[in-house]
């Protein structure tokens, strides 16, 4: 069973950095592209950043090219999302995100972790 | 970016109604449109893929359909598990972008 479990939501203040992790497991982590989308409260779904499965490109949202960096380790399995300069508009729960075919950057989001809360507040 | 522009915003509805949801892209997309339905503090779950697949584990009363720029999700009769909100999304190019999403409440 696909299982993915996002951490190091946090509170931080304007102009901060935070940086997220995945925990992958149930799937052939080196295999598939990954994601991350986020939802403001209340709003919709956004796309945030991908990553291939060889790790060797890269796609953000323009609202956060330059300032987050979306990378994996496959040792550990891990997805990370380094976020920086950050605004109030990036207040979201961050969801970690499976593609839904090997080998292929579909953006099709087949497997969602649970999310975890950013809030960038005073 | 292409839009994607999703009606209506919200519906109400019965159990055993039939409900359809329309995404419009803001140009042709083929059929590179997946649906989502996200229940109240949950994470979105992926419901039907490329137009018209429709994911394992979820019932055949959903289908979708359309290409180009114009697509359907339709629930042939509506149960109580259904209400929830659904979210057209293009995979058409990066950047991926959604819909406003549609809430589907119980009438």
């Amino acid at each position: 069973e696909v299982q993915l479990v996002e951490s190091g939501g946090d509170l931080v203040q304007p102009g901060g950095s935070l940086r997220l992790s995945c925990s992958a497991s149930g799937f052939t982590f080196s295999s598939y592209a990954m994601h991350w989308v986020r939802q403001a409260p209340g709003k919709g779904l956004e796309y945030v950043s991908a990553i291939n499965s060889n790790g060797g490109s890269t796609f953000y949202a323009d609202s956060v090219k330059g300032r987050f960096t979306i990378s994996r380790d496959y040792s550990t399995k891990t997805l990370f999302l380094e976020m920086s300069n950050l605004s109030a508009d990036d207040t979201a729960v961050y969801y970690c995100v499976k593609d839904l075919r090997e080998w292929e950057l579909l953006g099709v989001f087949h497997s969602w972790g649970q999310g975890t809360l950013v809030t960038v507040s005073p | 970016e292409i839009q994607v522009t999703q009606s209506p915003s919200s519906l109400s509805a019965s159990v055993g109604d039939r409900v359809t949801i329309t995404c419009r892209a803001g140009q042709s997309i083929n059929t590179y449109i997946n649906w989502y339905q996200q229940k109240p503090g949950k994470a979105p779950k992926l419901l039907i893929y490329a137009a018209s697949n429709l994911q394992s584990g979820f019932p055949s009363r959903f289908g979708g359909s359309g290409s180009g720029t114009d697509f359907t999700l339709t629930i042939v009769s509506l149960q109580p598990e259904d209400f929830a909100t659904y979210y057209c999304q293009q995979s058409y190019t990066s950047p991926w972008t959604f819909g406003q999403g549609t809430k589907v409440e119980i009438k």
